[in-house]
């Protein structure tokens, strides 16, 4: 495996399910983030981990809770969602939690709530 | 609120044609500066990055930087109907983030 790598690809969930999203990274790197793009919308930060430490929590509701083992994993625990949170959630990892060095993505799940 | 502003488009261009698509930023601290290519259902690819005012080259991409007016880049000379996606253009401050844009959609016509 190379990268960063995110399971499941796809996801249709009902608002009172609980999943989870994974993230592995195989670059090394010390810092990872889970982004949110919905449609004509920037990217959108919701968590931030470097060297295994939360620095950063974007006003992200308490229904999505994130989880980093290592390193290397990233999680994003998920319950009681909204219709609203149907998206692709990206992870991204860095060298360096500045982004100076730009960020590598994984390939998304596409989330539906129904 | 830091803010990275982008034409949405479409862009439409002829095959072999040069793609200008552009950006422009809201933080005069801002430091380094990305553009990342997204084709439709993929993830955001890193393609170029700039951090000093001036042109950056890379094969067919060029970056063209200026702080001073707050605006940044991207130049695809021969563009190629496998250039078509959505540009995205990112900015980042030196703190936890990359502040992205909308988006620019480039279609390449053969």
């Amino acid at each position: 495996e190379t990268g960063v790598t995110q399971t499941p690809r796809h996801l249709v969930m009902g608002m009172t399910n609980k999943k989870s999203l994974k993230c592995e990274q195989h670059l090394g790197h010390n810092a990872m983030y889970w982004y949110k793009q919905s449609a004509k919308k920037p990217l959108e930060l919701m968590f931030v981990y470097s060297l295994e430490e939360r620095v950063e929590n974007n006003s992200v509701p308490s229904r999505f809770s994130p989880e980093c083992p290592n390193s290397s994993h990233l999680f994003l625990h998920l319950h009681t969602l909204q219709p609203e949170d149907s998206a692709l959630y990206l992870c991204a990892s860095s060298q360096g939690g500045t982004g100076a060095y730009g960020y590598t993505f994984g390939s998304g799940t596409r989330l539906t709530v129904v | 609120q830091k803010e990275v502003e982008q034409n949405s488009g479409p862009l439409s261009v002829p095959e072999g044609a040069i793609a200008s698509l552009n950006c422009t930023y809201s933080d005069r601290g801002s430091q380094s500066f990305f553009w990342y290519r997204q084709y439709s259902g993929k993830s955001p690819e890193l393609i170029m990055f700039i951090y000093s005012n001036g042109d950056k080259e890379d094969g067919r991409f060029t970056a063209q930087l200026n702080k001073a007016s707050q605006y940044v880049s991207l130049l695809i000379r021969d563009s190629q109907p496998s250039d078509s996606a959505t540009y995205l253009c990112a900015v980042g401050t030196g703190a936890n983030n990359l502040f992205f844009g909308t988006g620019t959609r480039l279609t390449v016509i053969p």
